[in-house]
């Protein structure tokens, strides 16, 4: 079974420019997460999805990011525009959910955006 | 929210040493997760124990759930076990969306 897969693995991009991040979930897992690590602190939630619905997107730092998870499968995330701080390592998560079944969530290898 | 605290928060040990890693958090969690961060800054599950023993290889974790902690063992560290390694958690209150709380994470060198 293939695990969260991340694209890019690396992108390099100027302020005010705009970059799209995806994210395949492990197949059949219904909830999405994605995170980011910034300027070596702590990882912290961005957004949630249930499917096609963002369940809780309250980790959201500004209306620059913009996510999306058509058809309940893959999901986007787009920084437009990007800037300094929006530099970091951004991880998705994916997991089950069916009652009786662990909580766990699996976590892709992350895409590192660097923003110049 | 729910607060997780890591410590110690930098370790350097010489290779084949053994190490206790302790997270606590400060409510009741249905998932609490060890995580190892690479050099190349990718996160690798080790272990997901809301509570109890698990053992994988020359790791180990235990959670006491009613004492809110959890440990992580290392056995005879090597080289490639340098990284960050995170503990998150999610807390039992936090609705629907089960989302990780992470701690600020304990930077492990080996050392040869």
């Amino acid at each position: 079974e293939a695990g969260v897969t991340q694209f890019p693995s690396h992108s390099v991009i100027e302020k005010g420019q705009t970059v799209t991040l995806r994210c395949d979930p492990i197949s059949g897992h219904d909830n999405l997460y994605w995170y980011r690590r910034v300027m070596g602190k702590e990882i912290k939630f961005l957004l949630h999805f249930v499917k096609e619905s963002k369940q809780d997107e309250s980790g959201m730092p500004n209306n620059r990011f913009l996510a999306e998870r058509t058809g309940g499968t893959y999901s986007t995330l787009k920084v437009q525009p990007a800037e300094l701080e929006d530099s970091g390592v951004y991880f998705c998560a994916s997991s089950q959910d069916r009652v009786g079944y662990s909580y766990e969530q699996y976590f892709g290898p992350g895409t590192r955006l660097t923003v110049t | 929210g729910i607060q997780v605290e890591q410590s110690p928060p930098d370790l350097i040990l010489q290779e084949g040493a053994n190490s206790t890693l302790r997270c606590n958090f400060s409510d009741s969690v249905n998932n609490l997760q060890w995580f190892h961060q690479n050099p190349w800054g990718q996160l690798i599950n080790l272990f997901y124990i809301p509570s109890g023993t698990k053992q994988n290889g020359r790791l180990s974790a235990t959670t006491v759930a009613t004492e809110r902690y959890s440990l992580l063992y290392i056995s005879s560290s090597q080289t490639t076990d340098s990284g960050v390694y995170f503990c998150a958690v999610a807390s039992v209150y936090g609705g629907a969306t089960n989302k990780l709380i992470f701690g600020t994470g304990t930077l492990l060198a080996v050392q040869p």
